[in-house]
């Protein structure tokens, strides 16, 4: 059983704070990391999809590291806006499991941005 | 937005009925994969379909089948329902094979009574 976890659960932070956020998965079968925002009521939307250790990927605030020698990675907001108030979800998917087709998510990280 | 569209928005169902879902997938992808978000849980992966082949398969019974059709859209169908079917029903499409990307609908919410 491939087990995702994510921490902290939820998180309530003021606007302008920076903020991160963590991801650990099996360190072995790697293939490939995902990280995707998820508004209410909207599709989740893809930010990263890391591959190599030691990786690191920024779009914008957001910027995420990968370890894959000991299984984690961090996903970083700089200075939060209202905005960014979504769950961020992690996944993995592993080479015997067929590749970057079939995710295993954790149970993601709901972020509260307040004013 | 993705590209992704999955129908209906929300259904009600009983328990014992069966229920078909469906996803339309981005245009030019042949992979369609379904997840299921119950409460409180992150999504499970059910099943994936690429050209009309099923082609993996999740811890779910039986009467969770599916099928992609040419256009390669794809419908989920689940027998005799019961209360914990309740939840929400991702689908994703991508291309096949060991690509990356994977671009979710908006989700089916079901609730079993």
């Amino acid at each position: 059983i491939l087990n995702v976890e994510q921490s902290p659960q939820s998180l309530h932070v003021q606007e302008g704070d920076s903020t991160n956020f963590t991801c650990s998965f099996p360190s072995s079968n790697f293939y490939a990391l995902h990280w995707y925002r998820w508004e209410t009521a909207k599709s989740p939307e893809a930010l990263f999809v890391m591959t190599l250790n030691g990786d690191e990927k920024k779009k914008g605030r957001i910027s995420a590291t990968l370890n894959t020698k000991e299984g984690y990675s961090y996903l970083y907001i700089k200075g939060s806006q209202p905005e960014d108030s979504a769950t961020y979800l992690c996944a993995f998917s592993g080479i015997l499991t067929g590749g970057g087709n079939k995710l295993t998510f954790g149970t993601g990280t709901q972020l509260k941005v307040e004013l | 937005e993705t590209g992704v569209t999955q129908s209906p928005t929300h259904l009600i169902k009983t328990r014992g009925q069966q229920v078909t879902l469906r996803c339309s997938s981005q245009s030019g992808h042949n992979t369609v994969s379904w997840y299921q978000q119950a409460l409180g849980q992150g999504p499970q992966f059910i099943f994936q379909y690429y050209r009309e082949e099923e082609n993996g398969r999740g811890n779910f019974p039986p009467r969770f089948s599916g099928l992609q059709f040419p256009n390669y859209s794809s419908e989920l169908n689940v027998n005799a329902l019961e209360l914990d079917d309740s939840a929400l029903y991702l689908c994703a499409s991508s291309l096949g094979g060991f690509s990356y990307e994977q671009y979710f609908g908006p989700g089916t919410r079901l609730t079993v009574t």
